[in-house]
This record gives C-alpha cells, sequence and structure tokens, in this order.
C-alpha cells in the first residue's frame, strides 16, 4: 500500500506564499491524493482533489487562495497571501483498493 | 449541504467496546462510501474503515479483529464497534463521506476517552 511523507513543520509570513510538499511512496508516483485542512480545535476540511499531472478539482467554498500542483513523486499545496486563519494542520490523502492512507501532517505556522 | 454528526458514549473502561453512531442528512447513504477515522490527542489521522450501503466493508487491517461497522439505510446512519479498547484507542472519533476515492465531507468529531 502506498505511504505518504509530510514535513512535520513549515512556516510563512502573512501575506506571502507557501508551498507544502506530499511524496508518495517508490511504486505509487501516480496516485491522486487529496488535501484536508484542520485548524485548531476542528474537524478536517477538505480542500482539493489533485492529479498526478497537476490538475485539481477544489471542495466547495476554497478560496482562490489554494493551489495544487505535481511533480513525480510529489503534490504539493501551494497557499497565497497568507492569513492567519491559514494557521493550520495539512494533511494529504489516498488510497488503494480497499485503503486509506494520511500523511503524518505538515503544522502551517503563520508568523 | 451534507451534513455527518457523530454520538456516543464519551467515556468508556477498559476492554469494554466502543459504540458509536453517524448521522448523516442532506445526502442519502445509499450512495458513496462511509468512513470512520480516528485522531489520537495531538497526533495524526487514522483511517479505521469504511462501509458501503449494501454493507460491504473494508477494515485497517492493524485495527480489523477489534472492528464493526454497520449501516442502517433506514435510519440514514452508519455505526462502529470497536472491541477490547485500551488507553490507545481515547482519540476523537470523525465520521466522513468518501467519494471518488477521497473523503470530501466530515463530521465536527467527538472525544472518546478510554478509563476506568
Amino acid at each position: 500500500q502506498p505511504v505518504l511523507t509530510q514535513s512535520s513543520s513549515a512556516s510563512a509570513s502573512l501575506g506571502s506564499s507557501v508551498k507544502l510538499t506530499c511524496t508518495l511512496s517508490s511504486g505509487h508516483s501516480s496516485y491522486i491524493i487529496a488535501w484536508h485542512q484542520q485548524q485548531p480545535g476542528k474537524a478536517p476540511r477538505y480542500l482539493m482533489k489533485l492529479e498526478d499531472r497537476g490538475s485539481y478539482n477544489k471542495g466547495s467554498g476554497v478560496p482562490d487562495r489554494f493551489s495544487g500542483s505535481s511533480s513525480g513523486a510529489d503534490r504539493y499545496l501551494t497557499i497565497s497571501n497568507l492569513q492567519s486563519e491559514d494557521e493550520a494542520d495539512y494533511y494529504c490523502e489516498t488510497w488503494d483498493s480497499n485503503t486509506q492512507v494520511f500523511g503524518g501532517g505538515t503544522k502551517l505556522t503563520v508568523l | 449541504q451534507v451534513q455527518l454528526q457523530e454520538s456516543g458514549p464519551g467515556l468508556v473502561k477498559p476492554s469494554e467496546t466502543l459504540s458509536l453512531t453517524c448521522t448523516v442528512s442532506g445526502d442519502s447513504i445509499s450512495s458513496y462510501y462511509w468512513s470512520w477515522i480516528r485522531q489520537p490527542p495531538g497526533k495524526g489521522l487514522e483511517w479505521i474503515g469504511n462501509i458501503y450501503h449494501s454493507g460491504s466493508t473494508n477494515y485497517n487491517p492493524s485495527l480489523k479483529s477489534r472492528i464493526t461497522i454497520s449501516v442502517d439505510t433506514s435510519k440514514n446512519q452508519f455505526s462502529l464497534k470497536l472491541s477490547s479498547v485500551t488507553a490507545a484507542d481515547t482519540a476523537v472519533y470523525y465520521c466522513a463521506r468518501r467519494t471518488g476515492g477521497n473523503h470530501d465531507y466530515w463530521g465536527q468529531g467527538t472525544l472518546v476517552t478510554v478509563s476506568s
């Protein structure tokens, strides 16, 4: 089954951009992933589904500031014009025929 | 708008069975897969398992021997039973809808503490 690897933390300044990475394990570089945001004390929120070619579909109400891209086994979430409410944990997710897998999450701090 | 709501006891004794129910509104449970996911305090997300309206299930291999997920289409609900719980099962438990592979709607979560 696939494994997803994320950096444990990231930080960026208010109003700047940040690019978070989710890396698929060997042999799974073509897999589709999803990104989820979890603000402190809240449930996760679905952001987008991201394909290996870089095309993505966002969930309802997700701001234009959020975008996705791909390169090989890496899947990226870019947040532009960072706002204070973007400070959150970000999880990637993928799936196999009978299994769902989550990455360990990246804690984003907005400075 | 799809909404999911978890319900069940917030405290379970060690060795007993944890039981939770997820009530779905704004969508028919007779579509998609429906999942349980948990998050221990301060840690990441762990998929527990899912169920289709037909009753077909998929379980996390690490928990499979202790899990039962069932569905009640007449009530638009699905349920989780986790047996022989220990302190390691203390977590916020989420129910979620699985669409086209990933989860797109989540419940607000319910904290279950395992303690005597």
